[in-house]
């Protein structure tokens, strides 16, 4: 099947670091990827949709100056949260979707504030 | 307003115990429904993609439905493996995938 990496799985880091993450679909060419925030035991929560050499459709309520994201190829795109606090401590998961693709996943990554 | 319910919320089983989760959707024009599944820590992994009433798709001990208001995700036999949260999507008109809160399911041995 698909595979999405995403990287990387874990970050643990000071209050006020900006942290990016990566997000790569490996077998087929993502024209949209979309980033989730999943907070424990509720579902994925829509944070923004990006589109490949366009600027990223944020959710409301998402700061866009707060997350970051860059979808500068087909298979590539990063979110920064951008100086980072301990109420961003969540699990951030991507996903990539093609034509005649399905929507597949990452296997996230659990970031933590300090 | 584009909606997904997921039931039960949790579901213990002992191995070999059938069930069936049930997934009540409502959209305005169905572009699919999907099926995944979460382990702990990990992200959503695809089952199926059902496109019509009648449908159905099998893999393993897992045979997904799909009727005008609902799906139904059966498991036959479950072993302790199939323990994780199940998830179904139907993408809104926007083309977003709109989540149901999943089913936290438990098999024991």
């Amino acid at each position: 099947g698909a595979v999405v990496s995403q990287h990387p799985s874990r970050v643990i880091c000071k209050s006020g670091t900006s942290v990016k993450i990566e997000c790569r679909s490996l077998d087929f060419q993502a024209t949209t990827m979309f980033w989730y925030r999943q907070f424990p035991k509720q579902s994925l929560m829509l944070m923004a949709t990006s589109n490949e050499g366009s600027k990223a459709t944020y959710e409301q309520g998402v700061e866009k100056d707060k997350f970051l994201i860059n979808h500068a190829s087909l298979t590539l795109s990063t979110l920064t949260v951008t100086s980072a606090h301990p109420e961003d401590s969540s699990f951030y998961i991507c996903s990539a979707a093609g034509s005649n693709q399905p929507q597949h996943f990452g296997d996230g990554t659990r970031l933590s504030i300090l | 307003e584009d909606q997904v319910t997921q039931s039960p919320e949790a579901l213990r089983l002992q191995e070999g115990e059938s069930s069936s989760l049930n997934c009540s959707y409502t959209v305005s024009g169905l572009r699919g429904l999907f099926w995944y599944r979460q382990d702990p820590g990990k992200g959503p992994e695809f089952l199926f993609t059902l496109y019509s009433a009648g449908e159905e798709k099998e893999k393993e001990r897992l045979k997904a439905t799909l009727t005008k208001k609902e799906s139904f995700l059966h498991i036959t036999a479950p072993k302790p493996e199939d323990s994780a949260t199940y998830l179904c999507a139907v993408p809104s008109s926007s083309y977003k995938l709109i989540f149901g809160s999943g089913t936290r399911l438990l098999v024991r041995p």
